[in-house]
């Protein structure tokens, strides 16, 4: 079956620090591989994509890339804001099913 | 619409009552999904809807739960006989229906039995 795994929470850093948060995944086939956040209050949106091995997904300064070999979409920033606070799912879609993972929640100090 | 949206926000029950959930999708997207997030938790896949059609019930969690579709618009998640341990956000995502395509979220409906 589908699964993925993130990074447990939380995670507190100070405003400029440097983010990681760590996806692993297992699946059949090829699927799309996502990062999804929530921001307080607010709903779920996407905020990248990979469709395929070796793809590159970035928005609003972070990255992450579909690595088949390790199967992993590790999610990166080079310098967060404290507008960045938010809880972050790494999810995958395979046969039309999401699958998520369990959320990090990342808090950015001033 | 420009978006996906769902109605209520927020809606507090007494066990045992039934429950509506609506979710309109964003219009031209021919599929659509149901998930449920309880706290501190990641989201369960609940249904899929292709069209009015659902090829994949397999997430409900009991015969308490059914969903309907009209067409290629409105879907509305019905809980009949509400348990404590349904109480959560039950999200719904559209997208253009192929087996990759991205999901747009709608904000969710906060539902709490008492």
């Amino acid at each position: 079956g589908n699964s993925v795994t993130q990074m447990e929470g939380p995670v507190t850093l100070s405003e400029e620090a440097f983010l990681t948060i760590n996806c692993t995944y297992t699946a059949t086939g090829y699927p799309s591989l996502f990062w999804y956040v929530q921001y307080p209050g607010e709903g779920l949106q996407l905020l990248l994509k990979a469709t395929k091995a070796d793809d590159k997904g970035s928005n609003k300064g972070f990255e992450a890339t579909y690595r088949k070999e390790t199967t992993s979409f590790h999610l990166e920033k080079g310098s967060v804001q404290v507008s960045d606070s938010a809880v972050y799912f790494c999810a995958l879609i395979n046969d039309y099913k999401l699958s998520f993972g369990a959320g990090t929640t990342v808090t950015v100090r001033a | 619409g420009a978006g996906v949206s769902q109605s209520p926000s927020n809606k507090v029950t007494e066990k045992g009552k039934d429950v509506e959930l609506r979710c309109d999708p964003i219009s031209g997207h021919t599929a659509l999904y149901w998930y449920r997030q309880r706290l501190g938790q990641g989201l369960e896949f609940l249904i899929y809807f292709q069209g009015n059609s659902a090829p994949d019930k397999s997430g409900l969690p009991s015969d308490r739960f059914s969903a309907e579709r009209t067409g290629e618009s409105v879907s509305t998640l019905t809980i009949q006989r509400t348990q404590q341990e349904d109480s959560a956000v039950y999200l719904c995502a559209s997208s253009f229906g192929t087996r990759t395509d991205t999901q747009y979220f709608g904000p969710g409906t906060r539902l709490t039995v008492l």
